[in-house]
């Protein structure tokens, strides 16, 4: 069954580094999303992309935040100097067009210290 | 106020019991709804989509409400894995419209 893949599973980085995470979309979907979930608290929005550019963010991705598509495969989220508080479990999401269900990634943890 | 309201819980049911979660939305303008679950620290799982007429899938069943822009999600027969977070999600904004997730129900069926 095809699936969404993310790696890595867990990155521990220190504040202020710059970070990748990265994800591999089921190949025919169209629309792909990141979310992320403090430990705790619900999944919240924050990106979603189609057509090689952002559809919409949310107030949570800043100018410290960016995705991109690079090689039509890999959806990448950056975040470019990590805060404390970047610390989430981050969820990479993809759907077809048309769908209504959103499959999503086992997700990458990352923990920053 | 929140945009998708659940109770959190914990549900602590025993097998075979029944038991039914609630959620609330505030934004009329939602167009699709869900129930996903989530296992500890595992991503959300689409369990079902939710209609206003009513939707059964096996032992589950969802019910969406407009007018009172409230959705339930009833479980029958409780078994031992179906212990998990329930997450009401909600979706606006047509095709590539956001989810929009409620805090999560968690539920304990115990044997």
């Amino acid at each position: 069954e095809p699936e969404v893949t993310q790696t890595p599973s867990h990155q521990v980085t220190q504040m202020g580094q710059e970070v990748i995470l990265r994800c591999v979309p089921i190949s025919n979907h169209l629309y792909f999303y990141w979310y992320r979930q403090i430990l705790g608290q619900k999944v919240e929005f924050l990106v979603s992309f189609y057509n090689n550019e952002i559809s919409e963010k949310s107030e949570i991705f800043d100018d410290q935040f960016s995705v991109e598509r690079p090689d039509g495969s890999n959806f990448t989220l950056k975040i470019r100097s990590t805060k404390l508080e970047d610390s989430a479990m981050y969820f990479c999401a993809s759907k077809v067009r048309g769908g209504t269900e959103a499959f999503f990634g086992q997700g990458t943890r990352l923990t920053v210290v | 106020r929140k945009e998708v309201e659940q109770d959190p819980g914990p549900f602590n049911v025993p097998e075979g019991a029944t038991v039914a979660f609630n959620c609330t939305y505030s934004n009329s303008a939602s167009q699709s709804f869900f129930w996903y679950r989530q296992d500890c620290r595992k991503e959300p799982k689409l369990l079902m989509s939710v209609y206003s007429s009513g939707n059964e899938d096996g032992r589950f069943t969802a019910q969406l409400n407009r007018a009172s822009q409230y959705i339930s999600l009833l479980i029958r027969d409780s078994k031992l894995s179906d212990s998990a977070t329930y997450l009401c999600v909600v979706k606006r904004g047509g095709n590539t419209g956001k989810l929009i997730f409620g805090q999560g129900t968690t539920l304990q069926v115990k044997p």
